[in-house]
C-alpha cells in the first residue's frame, strides 16, 4: 500500500489553465503538506494543513489555493497557471512533532 | 526568516571512504532537524533529531545534533554506490514548519 500518493505523476499542460493534483494518505497521520521543488532542486514548503486548517501559508501566489475534504486528502489547485509554475510538487504527510514527513512520489508540472 | 545552510553542495568520493555532511540553521522556535535522501523521486526519511549529544544511527548512516552550536552532521561509512544521492536537511519549529536546506549531492564512485 502505498503511504503517500499522489495524481497525476506527469501533468502537461498550457499557460492559463487551470489544474488540480490530488493528494491522499493512509498513515492517519494530522498533517499534511504541499513543497514545490524547482528545477534547481531546492524545495520550498508551500503550505501545511493540520485537522482541516490551515497552520502555514507561505508566500505563494493566490492562484494557488490547497483544498482539503478530509483529514487524509490535500489537493492543490492552481488558477490561470503561468510558466514559472513548471516544477515538481510534492505532498507529504506527518504526525505534528513526531519524526519526519513521508513524501509521496511527486507531480511534474510542465506549462507551455 | 529561517535559515538552513548545508555544506558541502556536492561532493564526490570513492566506494569504501567515510562522509560527513553538514547542516547548520538560524530558526525561530526549533523544533527538530530532520535529514533526508533523495535519489531520483521523493525524498526518504532517514533521521529525526530533537536532542543535542544523542547519535542516531541506522547501518552505516548516523547523525548528531549540536543545539548550542546550531548544526547536525550527517556520516556515511564505507560509502557504496547506491548512496549516490541528494541528502538534504530540514529543521521544524514548533509552527509546524519547515525549512530545508538546498541539499549536498553525493557522487560515490566505484
Amino acid at each position: 500500500d502505498t503511504a503517500v500518493s499522489q495524481t497525476p505523476k506527469y501533468l502537461v499542460t498550457q499557460m492559463g489553465n487551470d489544474k488540480s493534483i490530488k493528494c491522499e494518505q493512509n498513515l492517519g497521520h494530522d498533517t499534511m503538506y504541499w513543497y514545490k521543488q524547482d528545477s534547481k532542486k531546492f524545495l520550498k514548503i508551500m503550505f501545511s494543513y493540520n485537522n482541516k486548517e490551515l497552520i502555514i501559508n507561505e508566500t505563494v501566489p493566490n492562484r494557488f489555493s490547497p483544498k482539503s475534504p478530509d483529514k487524509a486528502h490535500l489537493n492543490l489547485h492552481i488558477n490561470s497557471l503561468e510558466l514559472g509554475d513548471s516544477a515538481v510538487y510534492f505532498c507529504a504527510s506527518s504526525q505534528l512533532g513526531e519524526g519526519g514527513a513521508f513524501f509521496g512520489q511527486g507531480t511534474r508540472l510542465t506549462v507551455v | 526568516e529561517d535559515k538552513v545552510v548545508q555544506s558541502p553542495l556536492s561532493l564526490v568520493v570513492h566506494e569504501g571512504d567515510t562522509v560527513t555532511l553538514n547542516c547548520s540553521y538560524e530558526v525561530t522556535n526549533f523544533r527538530s532537524l530532520l535529514w533526508y535522501k533523495q535519489e531520483k523521486k521523493a525524498p526518504t526519511f532517514l533521521f529525526m533529531l530533537t536532542s543535542s549529544g544523542i547519535e542516531k544511527k541506522s547501518g552505516r548512516l548516523s547523525s548528531i545534533l549540536d543545539k548550542k552550536e546550531l548544526f547536525s552532521i550527517l556520516n556515511i561509512t564505507a560509502t557504496q554506490t547506491g548512496d549516490s544521492a541528494v541528502y538534504l536537511c530540514a529543521v521544524g519549529t514548533n509552527a509546524g514548519k519547515s525549512t530545508f536546506g538546498d541539499g549536498t549531492t553525493l557522487t560515490v564512485k566505484p
